[in-house]
């Protein structure tokens, strides 16, 4: 059981460059979730998937996009970097959504330059 | 929306003392609560949580917490600090209004003097 993994650990872009991360778990979860983490900022919630084919917004949504295509996948994508985007990024699953322990990836540090 | 407060960005204590690190919330409308903990280049792990009934709660590791709401107040304590609990430990109340998700507060960074 690998619980929820992150790939890549590690990545450099320049600036205007495109990627996508991408999280899978096997705890046949419903709600998966994308995090940034920011020295001094905590986590905060870039977008969220309640379900297979589902998306929804968080706190910071702009500048990246979503899929959830199969249930136990779900892609973030960076169409454009810029150095604003420069973070350590954790993507999260849970059974019940906010009244459900979450269970966090070992992130996804992303320096753009 | 829910806002979420830890008192402290670094707390130190020594090896053997008590740990108390705070956490306000916002909501007038008694949230989930969760406390998390980070250990260097990890991800989140959770330590506790509350959601309904007994009001203290017990977590990994020794900790515990108490939800009081008429202090809108989830402070996470620990009475004998450990060298292995230097880690990062963060609050959060789930989002409310509907949301899905939770709100994480800035973090509190826990450092134990030997």
């Amino acid at each position: 059981n690998a619980g929820v993994t992150q790939t890549p650990k590690f990545r450099v872009l320049k600036t205007g460059q495109s990627m996508t991360l991408l999280c899978a778990q096997d705890m046949n979860h419903e709600y998966m979730y994308w995090y940034r983490q920011d020295p001094g900022m905590g986590l905060r919630l870039i977008h969220y998937s309640v379900g297979e084919g589902t998306t929804a917004k968080g706190e910071v949504p702009d500048g990246y996009n979503v899929s959830r295509l199969k249930k136990q996948n779900f892609l973030l994508g960076l169409e454009s970097a810029a150095p604003s985007q420069t973070s350590v990024y954790f993507c999260a699953s849970s059974g019940q959504g906010a009244i459900d322990t979450q269970y966090f990836g070992p992130g996804t540090r992303l320096t753009v330059l | 929306a829910q806002s979420v407060t830890q008192l402290g960005s670094h707390v130190s204590v020594s090896e053997g003392a008590l740990v108390l690190l705070r956490c306000n919330y916002s909501s007038s409308v008694p949230p989930y609560l969760f406390w998390y903990v980070q250990y260097p280049n990890q991800g989140l792990q959770l330590l506790l949580k509350y959601t309904t009934g007994a009001t203290l709660v017990k977590g990994i590791n020794g900790f515990e917490a108490e939800f009081k709401k008429s202090e809108t107040s989830f402070h996470l304590t620990k009475p004998s600090a450990h060298m292995s609990d230097a880690a990062e430990y963060f609050c959060a109340p789930d989002s409310g209004g509907g949301a899905d998700g939770l709100t994480f507060g800035k973090g509190t960074h826990l450092i134990i003097q030997p």
